[in-house]
């Protein structure tokens, strides 16, 4: 089936850990997305990518990093830089970044303990 | 900078209510809407995408509209049922999307 496969599920950070979060589409599009969810607020953009090989931040990107080495795959990195990252991670694609129907993983949990 | 916001917040309904979820955003200079549905833990689902030049969009029982002038959208739920119940949030698209908080919707049996 295609879509999107976000892993792992659930993952537990200690203080001072980098953490990476794996995104996985076969949808075959060009953009893709990683956004922030807290409890009763809307989703927030981290990082996005047009195309292979380029990524542009979004509106939370300190203290997060990413790569875009192959179309189908975008890594989100959680780095000890990040002071609050216990939320919900989700991945994104769309076909292009023009505004065309996106769609999402299941989404990831990041607690720090 | 865009502002997206959704009201109500909450909304409990009995089955079979005909019911209006509400979308607000504040930059009118937008290419299109998009619905979505969230269960809980889950990702979001895509509902229904209105262009900037359509005025309403159906799929089923849900239809949605667009205001552009007036900075508003609406999803119109007919006939609700309990599998209806999830978080309903809507993303303006300017130059990326911005999301609203959702309206988080209870349908009763």
């Amino acid at each position: 089936d295609g879509g999107i496969t976000q892993s792992p599920k659930y993952l537990f950070r200690k203080e001072g850990q980098n953490v990476t979060l794996s995104c996985e589409q076969n949808l075959n599009h060009d953009a893709m997305y990683w956004y922030r969810q807290d409890p009763g607020q809307g989703l927030r953009l981290i990082y996005y990518s047009q195309i292979v090989n380029d990524f542009q931040k979004g509106d939370i990107a300190e203290g997060y990093s990413v790569s875009r080495e192959k179309k189908e795959s975008f890594p989100l990195t959680v780095t000890s830089a990040q002071k609050n990252p216990t939320a919900f991670y989700l991945c994104a694609s769309s076909i292009s970044s023009s505004g065309n129907t996106i769609y999402f993983g299941e989404g990831s949990w990041l607690t720090v303990v | 900078k865009q502002e997206v916001t959704q009201i109500p917040a909450a909304l409990s309904v009995p089955e079979g209510e005909n019911l209006v979820l509400n979308c607000s955003f504040t930059d009118s200079a937008i290419y299109n809407l998009q619905w979505f549905r969230q269960d809980p833990g889950k990702g979001l689902t895509s509902l229904l995408l209105i262009q900037s030049s359509q005025r309403e969009q159906t799929s089923g029982r849900l239809n949605a509209s667009l205001d552009k002038s007036s900075g508003r959208s609406t999803l119109y739920i007919a006939a609700s049922q309990p599998g209806d119940s999830a978080t309903y949030l809507c993303a303006a698209y300017g130059q990326n999307f911005v999301f609203g908080p959702g309206t988080r919707l209870s349908v009763l049996p």
